[in-house]
């Protein structure tokens, strides 16, 4: 079965610092892989998704994540952040039984 | 635009009062899932339907119904709540032609559900 791991619980970061979050999965074929992003109290939000291709992946709010097969990663980014991107971020990956599988997520601090 | 809406945003009720929470989507998808985040945890899937095939995890407890009366509308009823059913619960919505969109999912904002 597929899984992922977000070896990351908590980071912490200051406004207009880059930022990244690791992700790992485990799955035999190729994947499909997201990102989503939680506020507090709200639902989960798209960032973005890679089905296959072009392996450096741009998301919405100026994210983007790299697909790495060798490294069985999909890595999420962001150059500059903004105190608005304090949130939850979960990885997923989708395995043939057509469900997503979530990482345990990662809590995002921005400091002044 | 089209959503995923979650009525209502906030619920509480009684250890071992039945409630029924709501979800209804104007995408016109197929797939609709209800899943069950706890604090700090990821989201974990009760159950799903296709269209109006029911689809129960495993590991769903029977305390935790669902009905989908139409393509729009599916409820999440919890028979006899108890302290450990309180958490925020996630409706989603997918197209579920292929592969790739079944698994596109759009959530709801999510209720929060407090059990006293």
């Amino acid at each position: 079965a597929q899984s992922v791991t977000q070896p990351d619980i908590h980071i912490t970061v200051s406004e207009g610092a880059s930022l990244e979050l690791r992700c790992n999965y485990s799955y035999g074929a190729t994947p499909y892989l997201f990102w989503y992003v939680q506020s507090p109290g709200q639902g989960l939000q798209l960032l973005l998704k890679y089905f296959s291709g072009d392996t450096l992946v741009q998301g919405i709010k100026g994210f983007e994540a790299e697909f790495k097969r060798s490294q069985s990663s999909f890595n999420l980014r962001k150059p500059s952040v903004h105190w608005s991107d304090a949130a939850e971020y979960f990885c997923a990956v989708v395995g043939n039984d057509y469900k997503l599988s979530f990482g345990a997520g990662t809590t995002v601090t921005v400091r002044a | 635009d089209a959503m995923v809406i979650q009525n209502p945003r906030y619920q509480v009720t009684q250890f071992g009062k039945p409630v029924t929470l709501s979800c209804s989507q104007t995408l016109n998808h197929n797939v609709m899932y209800w899943y069950q985040q706890k604090s700090s945890q990821a989201p974990k899937l009760l159950f799903h339907y296709y269209d109006k095939d029911f689809n129960n995890e495993a590991d769903t407890p029977d305390n935790f119904q669902s009905r989908r009366p139409n393509t729009s509308f599916c409820f999440l009823d919890i028979r006899s709540p108890g302290l450990g059913d309180a958490a925020m619960y996630l409706c989603a919505t997918s197209p579920g032609i292929s592969k790739s969109s079944y698994n596109e999912q759009f959530f709801g904002p999510g209720t929060r559900l407090t059990v006293l």
